[in-house]
């Protein structure tokens, strides 16, 4: 199977930082990769594919970038609204396997 | 608007067999990938398995750790999926959601997310 490692698996920053989550998949996935968002006691939501394209109605300060095994997802002035758990997702191969998590605090 | 509802979650004691419905609204399931993945309390995403559309017809993929206690089965007539979850053990105990994962740019991925049904495991 192949392992996707995220770091950090936490951070808090302030309102209008600048943030990036890396991504690291434990072999070639060339760019497989998706990002997704999730807030407390909500459904997650999908963010990128294909590691740097956004799904429709994605605000344009998200952004994905990488390709091969390491990934990185940046959001540009962080507003409150952001404060959620991201994870990424390989669909090169089955099974289909996810990151751990990247919880942003503001 | 497409959209995704899922339902059938509930407490089963270990051993014991429960069916999670998802139905769907605004497109036709037939001509989608649907996955399935579930959220244990407090910890991660984890994949659960998918079915392939029409084209494909209709089959099935599943993680490890549920592959010959879980089945994915489809219905035209009410435009939802099932998830048949047999042998149920503690550590099946999550919130379970089903996903819409189109065709985009030749590659089947996740787009839509139903809200979840949550599923306890326990004696």
């Amino acid at each position: 199977d192949i392992q996707m490692t995220q770091s950090p698996s936490s951070l808090s920053a302030s309102e209008g930082d600048r943030v990036t989550v890396t991504c690291r998949a434990s072999q070639d996935i060339g760019n497989y990769l998706a990002w997704f968002q999730q807030k407390p006691g909500k459904a997650p939501k999908s963010l990128i594919y294909a590691a740097s394209k956004l799904h429709s109605g994605v605000p344009s300060k998200f952004s994905g970038s990488g390709s091969g095994t390491d990934f990185t997802l940046t959001i540009s002035s962080l507003q409150p609204e952001d404060s959620a758990t991201y994870y990424c997702e390989q669909y090169k191969r089955y099974p289909l396997t996810f990151g751990g998590g990247t919880k942003v605090e503001i | 608007d497409v959209q995704l509802v899922e339902s059938g979650g509930g407490l089963v004691q270990p051993g014991g067999s429960l069916r999670l419905s998802c139905a769907a609204s605004g497109f036709t399931h037939s001509d989608h990938f649907i996955d399935w993945v579930r959220q244990a309390p407090g910890k991660g995403l984890e994949w659960v398995g998918r079915s392939r559309d029409r084209a494909y017809g209709f089959t099935e993929e599943y993680a490890a750790s549920v592959k010959g206690r879980f089945t994915i089965s489809r219905h035209d007539s009410s435009n939802s999926i099932d998830l048949q979850m047999n042998s149920l053990k503690t550590e099946d105990t999550a919130v379970y959601y089903c996903i819409r994962s189109p065709k985009i740019f030749g590659i089947y991925l996740m787009d839509v997310w139903g809200q979840g049904t949550t599923v306890t495991v326990s004696s």
